[in-house]
């Protein structure tokens, strides 16, 4: 069945530093969606990309749609200690109606 | 607050028990969903609810059994749990889109924190 993986798994950054995390479908995607977690708490929507090659900025995030449709990042730039917590890339394949989650990345940002 | 709100937020329950995880949101959506979220593994969907007809099943033992009575509410009810059932468990919901759940950003509620023992 269908799989989307993230790596890394965990990400140590010191405050300041950038982050990226990655997330990879075993099957073409029609579009994705990014949540983030905090300790503690329930995923909160961040994004969704649509479009082939798409790249949408939100501040200090930015967001990128693999050119075939597989693949997808997430970068923050100069992170803070608010950035932390667990992102998750969700994949929706086309035909169907339902997202997969892909495993997370865990951050945390030492001060 | 998102809308979407989940009791009780922790419960503890022996394995014969019966309980039941309630949801309900006040967005206007016509989708709503039941995921599991365990340690070290990804959130799975459990259920799926679009204009209340239930869209999705995925191979959830039967000691987990979904109501969803309208729109704006849905259940979880739980029998004879295992204590490898005990994760947190969330709700959430969406606007589906000509009659299909997920096609929109997902609002999840705080969650329910279960624990079998």
């Amino acid at each position: 069945g269908q799989q989307v993986m993230q790596i890394p798994q965990y990400q140590h950054v010191q405050e300041g530093e950038d982050f990226t995390t990655y997330c990879n479908s075993s099957t073409t995607l029609s579009n994705i969606q990014w949540y983030k977690q905090r300790p503690g708490g329930h995923p909160v929507f961040l994004i969704q990309l649509v479009k082939s090659g798409e790249v949408k900025k939100q501040k200090r995030l930015t967001f990128q749609f693999g050119e075939a449709k597989k693949n997808s990042s997430l970068h923050i730039t100069a992170t803070q200690t608010t950035d932390v917590g667990t992102y998750f890339c969700a994949g929706l394949t086309s035909g169907t109606y339902k997202y997969i989650f892909g495993t997370g990345t865990r951050l945390k940002v030492l001060a | 607050e998102t809308g979407v709100t989940q009791t009780p937020r922790h419960l503890v329950m022996g394995m014969t028990n019966k309980k039941s995880l309630k949801c309900e949101q006040h967005l206007g959506h016509n989708a709503m969903y039941w995921y599991k979220q365990s340690a070290k593994k990804p959130l799975e969907l459990m259920f799926v609810y679009s204009l209340e007809e239930r869209v999705e099943n995925n191979s959830v033992p039967s000691r987990f059994s979904p109501e969803c009575p309208n729109s704006s509410h849905l259940f979880l009810h739980l029998h004879t749990l295992q204590p490898e059932d005990s994760a947190l468990y969330l709700c959430a919901s969406s606007q589906g889109f000509r009659g299909h759940a997920n096609t929109g950003e997902l609002f999840f509620g705080e969650g329910s924190r279960l624990t079998v023992l």
